[in-house]
This record gives structure tokens, sequence and C-alpha cells, in this order.
């Protein structure tokens, strides 16, 4: 079974700045994704950011890379130059290749103050 | 083009009703999913339907839960004898069903039991 773990429950950052939130997970198996998604107070959960475990390069969308350290099973999301509007929930999340359903985190609370 | 569409937003019933929850996924996506998201247990896997295939309905909580898929398009899940602990967002998503693929949400169907 997967399981993801977001340590932070909440975190709060001046606008303008960089936030970096973390994520580890456990897995067994050798090929998964790995997500984090958004979502506002309107509800709708939005993808920021994917990543494919086989490629070794860091995704980036954006304001929004991650770094992911595939040894350590870490996949933390930073987020540059932070925004208003990035006020909201954020859960990371894997899935399994062939089984397609998403392992989420507990979720950041993540609060930007202008 | 149309996200993913739920219906209704909010739903409020009374203990040991049953209650129909639907969702319209984007169209040409063949995979829909259905989520919960509660207080107690975070964002859980609930179900998982893809083209024809038979659903993965390893997530559904009790029997009372039901889904179906009519047409390869619009869902409804089902929660018979509703009960308090079914209190929570049921959030549905979609995607073009390549492994890994991005799931595109719904806003939610926040289902409260009195």
């Amino acid at each position: 079974a997967q399981t993801v773990t977001q340590s932070q429950p909440e975190m709060s950052v001046q606008e303008a700045e960089t936030v970096t939130l973390s994520c580890t997970y456990d897995t067994s198996e050798s090929n998964y994704y790995l997500f984090w998604y958004k979502q506002p107070p309107s509800r709708q959960m939005i993808l920021v950011i994917r990543q494919e475990a086989y490629k070794q390069q860091n995704a980036t969308e954006n304001r929004f890379s991650v770094n992911f350290q595939k040894a350590a099973k870490s996949f933390s999301l930073k987020i540059s130059d932070s925004q208003l509007g990035d006020t909201a929930m954020y859960f990371c999340a894997s899935l399994r290749w062939g089984n397609e359903k998403l392992t989420f985190g507990t979720g950041t609370r993540l609060t930007i103050i202008p | 083009g149309a996200g993913v569409s739920q219906s209704p937003s909010n739903k409020v019933t009374e203990k040991g009703k049953d209650v129909e929850l639907r969702c319209d996924p984007i169209s040409g996506h063949t995979a829909l999913y259905w989520y919960r998201q509660s207080l107690g247990q975070g964002l859980e896997f609930l179900i998982y339907f893809q083209g024809n295939s038979a659903p993965d309905k390893s997530g559904l909580p009790s029997d009372r839960f039901s889904a179906e898929r009519t047409g390869g398009s619009v869902s409804t899940l089902t929660i018979q004898r509703t009960q308090q602990e079914d209190s929570a967002v049921y959030l549905c998503a979609s995607s073009l069903g390549a492994s890994g693929s991005e799931q595109y949400f719904g806003p939610g169907t926040r289902l409260t039991v009195t």
C-alpha cells in the first residue's frame, strides 16, 4: 500500500516570498506518479504539478517546482514569488502505475499574507 | 470546454434516508473516479470506472455505498440508509484514462446527515 505524509498542517508566508511544502511517501512500486493538488476555498481540486518517478529531472510549472528525491522518497513543492491567490490547501498525492487511485496526504493549509 | 460538474452542490438529509449524488465528467474522458473528503479520514478513494471494464470498488466503505456509470458518461453515487459518519464532501474526477494522467476534479457535493 502507498502512504503519503505531509508533516506541516499549516504554513504562512509573506506575499512575494518563497515557501516550500514538504511531502514524503512510501511505496514498494518502481513505476509511480506524484502530484501536488491545490484546493482553494471554492473546494475545487486543481493540479499544480505532476512528476513521473522514472524521470530524474524535477518538474516545473511557472512559479511552482518540485524537489524530487527518489531515494529519500521525498517530494517537496516550492512556490516562488508567492501570490495572494496561492492561499489554499495543498495536497501531495501518489499513484501507482496501472492502479489509478490517488493516495493523498493530509494536506498543508498555506496562507499568503499581504 | 466544460469541466467536471456535480450535483447537488449541497445536500442535507436525515439519518436513514437514501441519497443520490451525480457527476458529469468531461466529454471524452473514459475514466471516472469518486473520492470522499471528510474531517476524520481526509481524502479517500471510493470507486473507479474505466471504459467498459468492471469498476474498481475497493474503496467503498460499506455495502450501503454503490455507484454506476451509464453509457460511459454520467455517474451516480448512491448511499443507502445514510449515517452521520457519511457526512463529507464527495468529489468526482475524470481523466483521459492513460495511467497517471491528470484527474480533473469537480467542485464536490457536501453531504450533511442530520
